[in-house]
Order: C-alpha cells, then sequence, then structure tokens
C-alpha cells in the first residue's frame, strides 16, 4: 500500500520560513514526478510545485517562484519544500502528491 | 502560464439525473488531464486520467472525454455519495478552480 506521510507544518509569523516534508513508503519514488499542492482553507486545489524524478527540473506556481525550493532525496524516498519569506497568502494544508496517491495533507499557517 | 477553467462552479441537480462537468484549457495539452473527486476534509481522489481512462474501483457512472482544450466529466445517474467538488488538473500543474455538486 502506497503511504505518503506530511510533515513540518505549523504557525509561523509573517516572512518566517518552515520546510515540509514527505515520506513515502511502498511506490518506487525514484521513478515519479512528485508534486506540492497546497488548498487555501475553503478555496480550491493549487499546484505549488513539481520536480522530475531525478531532480534535474523543477516547476513552481509564479507567486511563490523564487520563494520555494522543492527537493527530493531518491535514497530516503522524501520529498521537500522549503518555504522563505512567507506571508498570509500562503496559509493553506499543503499535499504531498504522486499521480493518484495524495498524503492527508500538513497545515501551514501564517500569522502574527 | 496555462489556465485551466472549469463550468459551472456550482451545479445543483436530482438523484437519477445525468450531470456534464466542463474544463477548458488555454493551451493545448492533448489528453493530459485528470479529473479529482474532493469530499470535505479529505484529499481529493483521483477517478480519471488520461481524459478518458477511468481509474480501477470508480464506478462506471463516472466518464470523461475531450482532447486538446475542451474536456467533459459526466456523471451519468448522479448518486448521493456523488456530492462533492471536482477538480481538472493538467497533469502535474495546474488545476481547475473546482465544481461543487450538491443533490
Amino acid at each position: 500500500e502506497v503511504q505518503l506521510a506530511e510533515s513540518g507544518g505549523g504557525v509561523v509569523q509573517p516572512g518566517g520560513s518552515l520546510r515540509l516534508s514527505c515520506a513515502a513508503s511502498g511506490i518506487t519514488f525514484s521513478t515519479y514526478w512528485t508534486s506540492w499542492v497546497r488548498q487555501a482553507p475553503g478555496r480550491g486545489l493549487e499546484f505549488v510545485a513539481n520536480i522530475k524524478p531525478d531532480g534535474s527540473y523543477t516547476s513552481y506556481l509564479g507567486s511563490v517562484r523564487g520563494r520555494f525550493t522543492i527537493s527530493r532525496d531518491n535514497a530516503k524516498s522524501s520529498l521537500f519544500l522549503q518555504m522563505n519569506s512567507l506571508g498570509a497568502e500562503d496559509t493553506a494544508v499543503y499535499y504531498c502528491a504522486i499521480n493518484e496517491h495524495w498524503g492527508q495533507g500538513t497545515l501551514v499557517t501564517v500569522s502574527s | 502560464d496555462m489556465q485551466m477553467t472549469q463550468s459551472p462552479s456550482t451545479l445543483s441537480a436530482s438523484v437519477g439525473d445525468r450531470v456534464t462537468i466542463t474544463c477548458r484549457a488555454t493551451q493545448n495539452i492533448n489528453t493530459w488531464l485528470a479529473w479529482y473527486q474532493q469530499k470535505p476534509g479529505k484529499a481529493p481522489k483521483l477517478l480519471i486520467y488520461g481524459a478518458s481512462s477511468l481509474v480501477s474501483g470508480v464506478p462506471s457512472r463516472f466518464s470523461g472525454s475531450g482532447s486538446g482544450t475542451e474536456f467533459t466529466l459526466t456523471i451519468s445517474s448522479l448518486q448521493p455519495d456523488d456530492v462533492a467538488t471536482y477538480y481538472c488538473q493538467q497533469y502535474s500543474y495546474s488545476f481547475g478552480q473546482g465544481t461543487k455538486v450538491e443533490i
């Protein structure tokens, strides 16, 4: 059974940083594109970033480009999202996704 | 940037009705399109990939069609369990804004 487990969410002040992690199991992680998707309270799904299986290519939502960095460690079947210069608009549940498999999400709240 | 536009944003129908949701892409995406169902407080569930391929275990009342820039998700006979918000997505990229289906 494929499992994705996000961690690292929490409350952070505006301008602060957080690092999200996603641990994958039950899947050959190193062969899949992986993504971060977020959902602000009461809002729709929003693509944040994705990364090629070997980590050589990344793509970002325009509003996070330059502030967020997606990375992966295939040896540890893990995906990361480094988030800097956070603002209220980044408040959301952040999901890790690999094809049809999604984690349960981790909540990031940006508030003073 | 690529944009995905869904319509309608909300849909109210009766049990047994045929329901259709439309998704339009601003660029040609061939059949690189997925449909998701999301219920409150839950992670999205993949229903359809490749624009028209049904995920194993998904009821056959769900179907997808289209290619290029215009796509549809059809529920042939709406059931109470289908109350949810539905999203289209260009593979691994942008989502439509969602269609809330009510009974």
